[in-house]
This record gives C-alpha cells, structure tokens and sequence, in this order.
C-alpha cells in the first residue's frame, strides 16, 4: 500500500528565515506524481508546488523549492524567507496511476513575526 | 470561472437523518474526486469519476454513502442515516483528465449531533 509520512506535526520558524518540511513516501510505481499543498485556517487547499518523479531537477517555485531524493524516496519543502501568510497546515501527498491523491497526516507551519 | 464550489459550507445534522452535498467542479476538467478529512489530518480518498462515470470507490465509502456525476458536471455525495463518526470535512477536487494538480472547493463541514 502508499504511504506519505511526514514526521513533523509542528515546526516554527522566525519571519524571514528559511525552513524545511519533511516528507517521505513509499510506493511500487515508476511513475508518479508528488505534491505540497497549503491549507491556511478555514480556508481551502491549494498547490504550492509538484514534482514529476522522472524529472531529476528539483521543482521551484518562487520562495518555495523541494529537494527530491528518488532513491530515499524523500520529499522535502523549503520555504525561503518565510512570511507570516504562509502559515498554514502543510500536506505532502503522492498521486498514483489513477491520479489519486495519498496524503500525509500534515505539518502546521507557524511563523513567528 | 471562479474554482470549484461546494454547497453548502456547513451543515448540522441529527444522528439518522439523511444528508446531501454538491460540487461543482472547474468547467472544462473531467474528473471530480470526493475526499473526507478529519481534524487534525490529512484528506482521505472517497471516490472520483471521470466524465459521468464512478471509476473508483474506497473502502472508507459504506454502503451509506453514495456519490454521483449525472451530466458529468456537478456531483452530489448523499449520506443515508448520518452517524457522529461522519463528522468531518468534505473536500471536493476536480482536474483535467490528464492533468495533475487537483483543484479543490473550500469544503462541506458536517457536524453530526
């Protein structure tokens, strides 16, 4: 079965600051799809950044970049000089050959001004 | 186009009684996934169709549940002889066909008393 872990519920970081989001998956397919969705407080989900598995170069976008480790099958989120609006409840999750999402339990990000 | 959207935003309910939610996905995107998601954790897949057609259902999806897609555009998630454990919120998403990043609605919180 999939799974997405990520190990971390809570992590803080100073505004300004960088800081990393853990997340690791276990699948059987060759091809697939990894994602970090954000979900701010009573608001709904949306997709700050995907990785396709076959593409080696880490994706980025903006302040926000992974580092993806295909063999370690690791998935982790860094987000570069943090602003208070990013706090939020981050999710890793995986999509399979149907496209469905596999999620972790979350991370809530908190920034401290 | 403005997103998915979901009605209604909240609903209270008693044990026993019936509910029903809507979705209305992004206009061109063919597939809809319907997904639960408790406090504190991550969405967890109910189901998704492709155009009209349920392609896929969980576990998590008794026999209480029951989703359709009749056109192929909005979809509906009944829930027969509600009970406190389906509290929860009910997220809807919807992507291309051939698309990756899932679009979601703001969610149907239901509350079961």
């Amino acid at each position: 079965a999939q799974t997405v872990t990520q190990s971390q519920p809570e992590m803080s970081v100073q505004e300004a600051e960088t800081v990393t989001l853990s997340c690791t998956y276990d699948t059987s397919e060759s091809d697939y799809y990894l994602f970090w969705y954000k979900q701010p407080p009573s608001r709904q989900m949306i997709l700050v950044i995907r990785q396709e598995a076959y593409k080696q170069q880490n994706a980025t976008e903006n302040r926000f970049s992974v580092n993806f480790q295909k063999a370690a099958k690791s998935f982790s989120l860094k987000i570069s000089d943090s602003q208070l609006g990013d706090a939020a409840m981050y999710f890793c999750a995986q999509s399979d050959s149907n496209y469905q999402l596999i999620w972790g339990a979350g991370t809530k990000l908190i920034i401290k001004p | 186009d403005t997103g998915v959207s979901q009605d209604p935003r909240h609903k209270i309910t008693k044990r026993g009684q019936n509910v029903t939610f809507r979705c209305d996905p992004i206009s061109e995107h063919n597939r809809l996934y319907w997904y639960r998601q408790t406090l504190g954790q991550g969405p967890e897949f109910l189901t998704y169709f492709q155009n009209e057609a349920q392609l896929e259902k969980s576990r998590l999806l008794s026999d209480r549940f029951s989703a359709e897609r009749p056109k192929g555009s909005f979809s509906t998630l009944e829930i027969q002889r509600t009970e406190q454990g389906d509290s929860a919120m009910y997220l809807c998403a919807s992507s291309l066909k051939d698309g990756n990043e899932q679009f979601f609605g703001p969610g149907t919180r239901l509350t079961v008393l």
